[in-house]
């Protein structure tokens, strides 16, 4: 989820079980939210989007579910594997606007 | 392809001092950014570009002065580095049309700044 101050929210999921990690979006407008992932000492990468117009997309072991009455977005991750290990950001837009705003991220870590 | 590419890795500065942190990339992309990040917040548009010749403020722009004179390259400079500077910068792009059909962005590996 999202979170103020220096302290990334973490979370901690048993290697092969699923993960859930939430983000609260703050413009109603937003009609654009991208999930990212990144690794320590690497930038940010691409994971998985979705637009207004859907509740719930799917790819390769993730799904991203957005609930626009409660401005609500979760990343699921389906049998998590030490790979998965990272920081997840989510963020938003309004598409043909520049602007992208990032959440402030959670911290995934898969035990082994 | 190269992707994002961002040079230095890693820099020390003191109070005062300049320097112009390189970004390049080879995707042929119209539009790139520069972000920062610190610790516990996510990533802050600094400035950004919709082609050569063209810039303009994103939320953080106070401090750093930016120029796209090709397509490639998009320069991040700090003319008097503080200590508030102290970040981690990362170089984006993608292209134009992305902002409409909502393709992501590509991210560089990021410059690790520590001012003093």
């Amino acid at each position: 989820g999202e979170s103020v101050g220096l302290h990334l929210p973490t979370l901690s999921v048993q290697e092969g079980d699923n993960s859930i990690i939430n983000c609260a979006y703050s413009n109603s407008a937003s009609d654009y939210f991208i999930w990212y992932k990144q690794e320590s000492g690497k930038g940010p990468q691409f994971i998985i989007d979705i637009r207004s117009n859907m509740d719930k997309r799917q790819g390769q072991r993730v799904t991203v579910l957005l609930n626009k009455t409660v401005k609500h977005l979760s990343l699921q991750i389906a049998a998590t594997q030490p790979g998965d290990s990272a920081v997840y950001f989510c963020a938003e837009k309004v598409l043909g606007n520049e602007k992208l705003t990032f959440g402030t991220g959670t911290r995934l870590t898969i035990i082994p | 392809n190269a992707g994002v590419t961002q040079t230095p890795k890693f820099q020390v500065l003191k109070t005062g001092q300049s320097m112009t942190l390189q970004c390049a990339q080879d995707m042929n992309h119209e539009y790139m950014s520069w972000y920062r990040q610190d610790p516990g917040m996510g990533l802050r548009l600094i400035h950004y570009s919709v082609g050569a010749g063209i810039t303009d403020q994103g939320e953080v722009p106070n401090g750093y002065n930016v120029s796209r004179s090709t397509t490639e390259d998009f320069p991040l400079r700090l003319l008097s580095a503080a200590p508030s500077q102290t970040s981690v910068y990362f170089c984006a792009s993608r292209h134009t049309y992305a902002a409409f059909h909502g393709e992501t962005q590509y991210f560089g590996p990021g410059t690790r700044l520590l001012v003093l």
